[in-house]
């Protein structure tokens, strides 16, 4: 089993639509949880950071955590067309070892 | 802040040819990582550097891959001989403060 199971999609949503992208995990030692998003021929970049369980929650971004079930979620409000890329999660324990989902390419259209 | 710098960004080489990829983490980063990427993989850690000393290179696919880090502000990844299954998209990121950083990728092309 991976250590962190993400969806690949794609994903494709009508611009303005609310969009759910999700991850699920097995080590129940990982602490810290992280969205990256990944536009076409670029780098992953830092979206969101999350320390532990809850919700955190930046412009249209909404970051959950429950660590209960192993799960994290992305939201995202009001999407738009530059919102299309693909979104990575990655987590990480005390340590330096960060563990990414193989990401979900999102696509919003005009 | 000029961000993680890697060269070249796209390299097109034969096969058996030698391939090096070359990093500058961000200034005050003391940690390291070299990723590679692909679609069907998605991002695979290949190594780790902590205050340039290689930690983690239990990824590193085999001995024709090998990577070093002379100091603080520099790191390259050698690939020798290349293999068209090396094409992927090579990653540098450098980590402080509890996340990491990446650079724009190297895209290599082993035909």
């Amino acid at each position: 089993q991976k250590e962190v199971e993400q969806d690949p999609g794609p994903l494709s949503v009508p611009e303005g639509a609310i969009v759910s992208l999700n991850c699920t995990y097995s080590n129940s030692a990982f602490q810290y949880f992280m969205w990256y998003r990944q536009y076409s021929r670029k780098g992953p970049e830092l979206l969101m950071y999350t320390y532990s369980s809850g919700n955190k929650e930046d412009g249209r971004f909404t970051a959950q955590v429950d660590k209960s079930s192993k799960y994290i979620s992305l939201f995202i409000r009001d999407s738009q067309p530059s919102d299309s890329a693909t979104y990575l999660c990655a987590m990480r324990t005390t340590g330096n070892q960060f563990y990414f989902g193989t990401g979900t390419s999102l696509t919003v259209i005009p | 802040d000029a961000g993680v710098i890697q060269s070249p960004r796209h390299e097109v080489t034969e096969m058996g040819q030698e391939v090096t990829l070359r990093c500058k983490p961000i200034s005050g980063h003391n940690s390291l990582f070299w990723y590679r990427q692909t679609m069907m993989r998605g991002l695979e850690l290949l190594i780790y550097f902590n205050n340039n000393v290689p930690i983690d290179d239990s990824g590193m696919p085999e001995d024709r891959f090998s990577a070093k880090m002379p100091n603080a502000s520099f790191s390259t990844l050698k690939i020798q001989p290349s293999e068209p299954r090396d094409s992927a998209v090579y990653f540098c990121a450098s980590y402080r403060g509890n996340t990491i950083y990446f650079g724009e990728g190297s895209w290599l092309t082993v035909v």
